[in-house]
């Protein structure tokens, strides 16, 4: 049981360039979920997904897209990166049902971005 | 939206005192109350939470207070040890079908032995 397994763990790119963060849970869950993570502002939601098919914006969503076609997997697509994409990622996920509290939300490891 | 302020951004405690960190929020329909551990280069790790309903939670040498009149909520660890170096961070969010936990800015943490 890996839990939620993020890929790559190191990324460089260049401005423009376009790349996609995988994501992976083998925990079965339900709800999955991108942040970012910058100094000295915590983490911010960037999409999440409540299911296979199913996803919605957070806080921060512009510049990224998301899609849900497996329970498992989680892909974060930046299509055209920038400088200010810059940060740490991490993507989360948690067992189904409306209540948060009920479910403890378990993060990856991060993935760790800079844009030139 | 929600807003969550946390205090202080650092904090640097002798070894075996006690440390504190508090969080103001915005929503009063907040009602869940997460904190997370972040070691140097590591996940966020789920410490203790409280619900609204509860005026303080303890889970050996941490322990969680809320005051909903006040809108704010403060993590107490005791006895700290070299371990507990850390940047903790709090979060708030209105609990049932809803994802968007709103973070604070984090604590980092140092223990000095």
């Amino acid at each position: 049981n890996a839990g939620v397994t993020q890929t790559p763990k190191f990324q460089v790119l260049k401005t423009g360039q376009s790349m996609t963060l995988q994501c992976a849970q083998d925990m079965n869950h339900e709800y999955m979920s991108w942040y970012r993570q910058d100094p000295g502002m915590g983490l911010r939601l960037i999409h999440y997904s409540v299911g296979a098919g199913i996803t919605d914006q957070g806080e921060v969503p512009n510049g990224y897209n998301v899609s849900r076609s497996t329970t498992e997997d989680f892909p974060l697509r930046l299509l055209s990166a920038a400088p200010s994409q810059t940060s740490v990622y991490f993507c989360a996920s948690r067992a189904g049902g409306p209540w948060v509290a009920k479910n403890i939300q378990y993060f990856g490891a991060g993935t760790r971005l800079s844009v030139l | 939206g929600e807003n969550v302020e946390q205090h202080p951004s650092t904090l640097s405690v002798q070894e075996g005192d006690s440390a504190v960190i508090k969080c103001t929020y915005s929503d009063s329909a907040s009602n869940y109350f997460p904190w997370y551990k972040q070691e140097l280069g590591k996940r966020p790790q789920l410490i203790i939470d409280i619900r609204s309903n509860v005026g303080e939670k303890k889970d050996q040498r941490i322990a969680v207070t809320l005051n909903k009149t006040a809108k704010h909520f403060s993590l107490h660890i005791t006895e700290t040890q070299p371990e507990d170096s850390a940047v903790y961070f709090c979060a708030a969010v209105r609990d049932f079908g809803n994802e968007k936990l709103t973070f604070g800015t984090g604590t980092r943490l140092t223990i000095i032995p």
